[in-house]
C-alpha cells in the first residue's frame, strides 16, 4: 500500500522568505502522479501543484516549485516570495497511474506567514 | 457554473440517526470522490465512481453507501451515525483517467454525531 509522510506538523516564514516543506512516499510503482494541495482557513481545497512521475524535471508554478527526488521518494514544495495569503494547510497527495485517480494523502503541514 | 456543490454545510445529527449528504457537479466530469478528512489529518477515501452506475469503495468505506444514477449527482448516504463518522466530508470530482486532470473539490460538509 502507498504512504504519503509529512513530518512537519507546522512551519512558519516571513512574508517575502523563502519555505520548503516536506514530503516523503512509499510506493512500489512506476506510474504515478504527485501533487500538493493548499487548503486555507475557508476549508476549500485548492491545487498548487503536479507532478507526473515520469518526468524528471520539476514542476513550477509562479512562486511554486517542487524537488522531486524519485529515487530517494522525495517530493517538497518551495514557495518563494512568501505571502500572508499563502498561510494555509499544505498536503502532499499521491495518486497511482492506474486510471482510477484515487489520491491519498498526507497529514499535513499547517504554514503560518508572518508579516 | 457552479462546479463541485454540496449539501448540507454543516449538520448534527444523534447517534443512529441517518442522513444522506448531497455532492452535484455540473462540469460534465465523469469521476467523482467522497473523502473524509479528521481533525489535524489528510483526506481519506470513501468511496468513488468513474461514471454513472460504476462505484467502489475507497480507504474507509464502512458505515456509508453511494450511488451514482446520473454524471452530475453523487450522494453519500450515513445509516446509524456513530460519533466515529464526526468529520468534514468533500466531494470532488475530475475527467479523470490519467492524473492529467484536476479534482476540483467541494467546499466540505461538517458533520457532527453526538
Amino acid at each position: 500500500a502507498q504512504t504519503v509522510t509529512q513530518s512537519q506538523p507546522e512551519m512558519s516564514v516571513q512574508e517575502a522568505e523563502t519555505v520548503t516543506l516536506s514530503c516523503t512516499y512509499d510506493t512500489s510503482e512506476s506510474n504515478y502522479y504527485l501533487f500538493w494541495y493548499k487548503q486555507p482557513p475557508s476549508r476549500q481545497m485548492i491545487l498548487v501543484i503536479r507532478q507526473e512521475a515520469y518526468k524528471q524535471q520539476n514542476a513550477t508554478e509562479n512562486r511554486f516549485s517542487v524537488n522531486f527526488q524519485k529515487a530517494a521518494k522525495s517530493f517538497s514544495l518551495k514557495i518563494s516570495d512568501s505571502q500572508l495569503g499563502d498561510t494555509a494547510m499544505y498536503f502532499c497527495a499521491f495518486m497511482r497511474g492506474d486510471n482510477t485517480d484515487k489520491l491519498i494523502f498526507g497529514t499535513g503541514t499547517r504554514l503560518q506567514v508572518f508579516p | 457554473n457552479a462546479g463541485v456543490t454540496q449539501t448540507p454545510k454543516f449538520r448534527i445529527l444523534k447517534i443512529g440517526q441517518s442522513m444522506t449528504l448531497q455532492c452535484t457537479q455540473d462540469m460534465n466530469h465523469n469521476y467523482m470522490y467522497w473523502y473524509r478528512q479528521d481533525p489535524g489529518m489528510g483526506l481519506k477515501l470513501i468511496y468513488y465512481s468513474v461514471g454513472a452506475g460504476i462505484t467502489d469503495k475507497g480507504e474507509v468505506p464502512n458505515g456509508y453507501n453511494v450511488s451514482r444514477s446520473t454524471t452530475e449527482d453523487f450522494p453519500l448516504r450515513l445509516e446509524l451515525a456513530a460519533p466515529s463518522q464526526t468529520s468534514v466530508y468533500f466531494c470532488a470530482s475530475s475527467y479523470g483517467g490519467t492524473g492529467s486532470y484536476e479534482q476540483y473539490f467541494g467546499p466540505g460538509t461538517r458533520l457532527t454525531v453526538t
